[in-house]
């Protein structure tokens, strides 16, 4: 049972323009959600998170939104730069239990 | 940031011996830390939470006697593949941190020939 889902595995965008990654989940009883950015062989990278409480938050480039009634998270990067080419991971998380459920992944390329 | 440092980056053993991986929280105490796997394509795959002072607690289908983790202290914790075979050929990662943030070690990429 996949409780965070990223349907789509790769999106492709111009320099300049508009990222959005999409987040699916299922339980309404994730507390926090959280971006995270993946090179090739590296570790994740934490982005950015927002509370269940919030319905968005903004960092620089990035802002995460969160519709709570779809159980929809998503990130937008504005202005989308080449080095935001990675693999992005969305993940949801419970208070108390320290366990990260995390999505499968979206693959971003952004073309110069 | 926190920082949390693995070693090694990269091993490469031969089929039935052991590997140890360390996990290293360098600027924070972290009395819990976790282990990932990634498969080409595929999302990390919690395998299990390192608990300092106390046994690992393992996700389900994961071998507690193959993935050894030992949480000797508040800032290091380790993963023992023991008798590696090449199936066990993979990215693991280990993470640590708060409540609304975990930061990654970048990873030991493990290749059992």
């Amino acid at each position: 049972d996949q409780q965070v889902k990223q349907n789509s595995p790769s999106l492709s965008v111009q320099e300049g323009r508009i990222s959005i990654l999409n987040c699916d989940y299922t339980n309404s009883m994730f507390d926090y959600f959280l971006w995270y950015k993946k090179y090739p062989a590296e570790g994740p990278t934490f982005l950015i998170s927002i509370s269940s409480i919030k319905d968005k938050n903004e960092d620089g480039r990035f802002t995460v939104f969160l519709n709570k009634s779809a159980k929809h998270l998503s990130l937008h990067i504005v202005p989308s730069q080449p080095g935001d080419s990675a693999v992005y991971f969305c993940a949801a998380y419970f208070s108390g239990t320290y366990k990260y459920i995390f999505g499968t992944g979206t693959r971003l390329k952004v073309l110069a | 940031g926190a920082v949390v440092s693995q070693h090694p980056s990269w091993v490469i053993c031969k089929s039935g011996t052991s590997v140890k991986i360390e996990c290293r929280s360098l600027d924070f105490q972290a009395t819990t830390m976790f282990w990932y796997r990634q498969f080409p394509k595929q999302s990390l795959m919690l395998m299990a939470t390192s608990n300092e002072g106390s046994k690992a607690t393992y996700e389900q289908g994961v071998e507690k006697d193959k993935f050894l983790i030992n949480h000797a202290s508040l800032t290091l914790s380790t993963l023992t593949v023991t008798s590696a075979h090449p199936e066990d050929s993979s990215f693991y990662i280990c993470s640590a941190g708060g409540t609304d943030t975990q930061y990654f070690g970048p990873g030991t990429r493990l290749t059992v020939l």
